[in-house]
């Protein structure tokens, strides 16, 4: 069974500190790996995807891969209160059949 | 751009009933996926399409259950008969090959 595992918190962190969302993956053939944004009431929304060991930075967001560990993650530099969502992690197991884990619910608070 | 349109985006009917999704894919991508989404099991695949031909179906829980992609730019999902326990979100998502998934804004389902 492929699995997608997340803490699925809630995680909460006060304004301006850095948030770390952790997942972790079963099928070490695994290719493709993505962070989604989902807001309650809305749809999945891609912030950020990493394909190689080692960081991929975008902004505030900065995603981190180790394949030996089969463990990602992201981190979410000087947090706002409109980062408060819930953060799902998707593994790509052959580029196209995606898992997502359950998600992890995030709340900064002011 | 226009992204991925479902519809439609609420619709409540009753058990047994047939119901039918919608799902307009953006232009140029060539591969579609329908989730469903509840709180007990979060995003689950039920099936996705290459080039409109169906490529893993095991996500598909019943045999009520049956999806369409009858070109580049339409697909369905249908519930035939509906049950309350199908009741859920469902998002189509679509992308270029191996690409990350752009998604629709889903369809809230409830069957009374």
């Amino acid at each position: 069974q492929k699995e997608v595992e997340q803490n699925s918190g809630p995680l909460s962190v006060p304004e301006g500190a850095i948030a770390s969302l952790n997942c972790t993956y079963s099928d070490r053939g695994s290719q493709s790996f993505f962070w989604y944004r989902q807001y309650s009431g809305k749809s999945p929304e891609l912030i950020m995807s990493i394909y190689s060991n080692g960081d991929q930075e975008d902004g505030r967001f900065t995603a981190q891969l180790n394949k030996a560990s089969q463990y990602v993650s992201l981190l979410i530099r000087d947090s706002q209160p409109s980062d408060s969502a819930t953060y799902l992690c998707a593994a790509s197991y052959n580029n196209n059949d995606m898992r997502f884990g359950a998600g992890t619910r995030l709340t900064v608070k002011p | 751009d226009a992204g991925v349109i479902q519809s439609p985006r609420h619709e409540v009917t009753e058990m047994g009933q047939e119901v039918t999704l919608r799902c307009k894919p953006i232009s140029g991508h060539n591969s579609l996926f329908w989730y469903r989404q509840t709180m007990m099991r979060g995003l689950e695949l039920l099936i996705y399409f290459n080039n409109n031909v169906p490529i893993d179906d095991s996500g598909m829980p019943e045999d009520r259950f049956s999806a369409k992609m009858p070109n580049a730019s339409f697909s369905t999902l249908k519930i035939q008969p509906s049950e309350p326990r199908d009741s859920a979100v469902y998002f189509c998502a679509s992308s270029r090959l191996r690409q990350p998934q752009h998604f629709g804004d889903g369809t809230r389902l409830s069957i009374l």
